[in-house]
């Protein structure tokens, strides 16, 4: 079974810094695909970022870019130029290839950002 | 940008009783889901549904677990004997596909209290 770890339950950052976020995933496929997700005190979880496993490129949106590398079976989310609206609990996912319905979920990383 | 919702945001009762938490996913989205989170633990898949049937269980959804789309709007999930360990935050999500790194659209969330 795919299992997903996040190892830092909390991350406290200065605004306008750089913060990175871990997670691991074991996995025997070799098609699957990773996504970040946030979810603010509002309680609704929100896609920040997905990547692919057979693409080699990192996936970039605006702020937000993450680094996959595959052969360690790690998936890191990194926020640049932190705001205040980026606090959050922030769960790395796992879907595997060939259209399964179910993510699998860390257990999330709760973001601080300090003004 | 269109939303999930969900009602109610908390629901509190008895063990033994049934309850039904209520989901109105988005409206061209074809797929729809289950997910929970128990307070300090994973975010967990639970169902998934298309085409008014079943696609895809996880373990926990048992014969106490059902879902139901009632009409062209609602997404139920059933518990028929609640137990103690059902206490959790119940997330519904819906997409338009499936799989294949497809985003997911979750609503906020029913806290379910189980006393």
């Amino acid at each position: 079974a795919q299992t997903v770890t996040q190892s830092q339950p909390e991350m406290s950052v200065q605004e306008a810094e750089t913060v990175t976020l871990s997670c691991t995933y074991d996995t025997s496929e070799s098609d699957y695909y990773l996504f970040w997700y946030k979810q603010p005190p509002s309680r609704q979880m929100i896609l920040v970022i997905r990547q692919e496993a057979y693409k080699q490129q990192n996936a970039t949106e605006n702020r937000f870019s993450v680094n996959f590398q595959k052969a360690a079976k790690s998936f890191s989310l990194k926020i640049s130029d932190s705001q205040l609206g980026d606090a959050a609990m922030y769960f790395c996912a796992y879907e595997p290839g060939g259209g399964a319905d179910g993510l699998t979920f860390g257990k999330g990383t709760h973001l601080i950002i300090q003004p | 940008e269109p939303e999930v919702t969900q009602t109610p945001s908390h629901q509190v009762t008895q063990m033994g009783q049934e309850v039904i938490l209520r989901c109105v996913p988005i409206s061209n989205h074809l797929y729809f889901y289950w997910y929970r989170q128990i307070l300090g633990q994973k975010v967990e898949f639970l169902v998934s549904f298309y085409n008014n049937e079943i696609s895809e269980k996880s373990e926990i959804f048992d014969d106490q677990f059902s879902v139901e789309r009632p009409d062209g709007s609602n997404f139920t999930l059933k518990i028929r004997s609640t137990k103690l360990e059902d206490s959790a935050m119940y997330f519904c999500a819906s997409s338009q596909s499936r799989g294949f790194g497809e985003k997911l659209f979750f609503g906020s969330g029913t806290q379910l209290s189980v006393l």
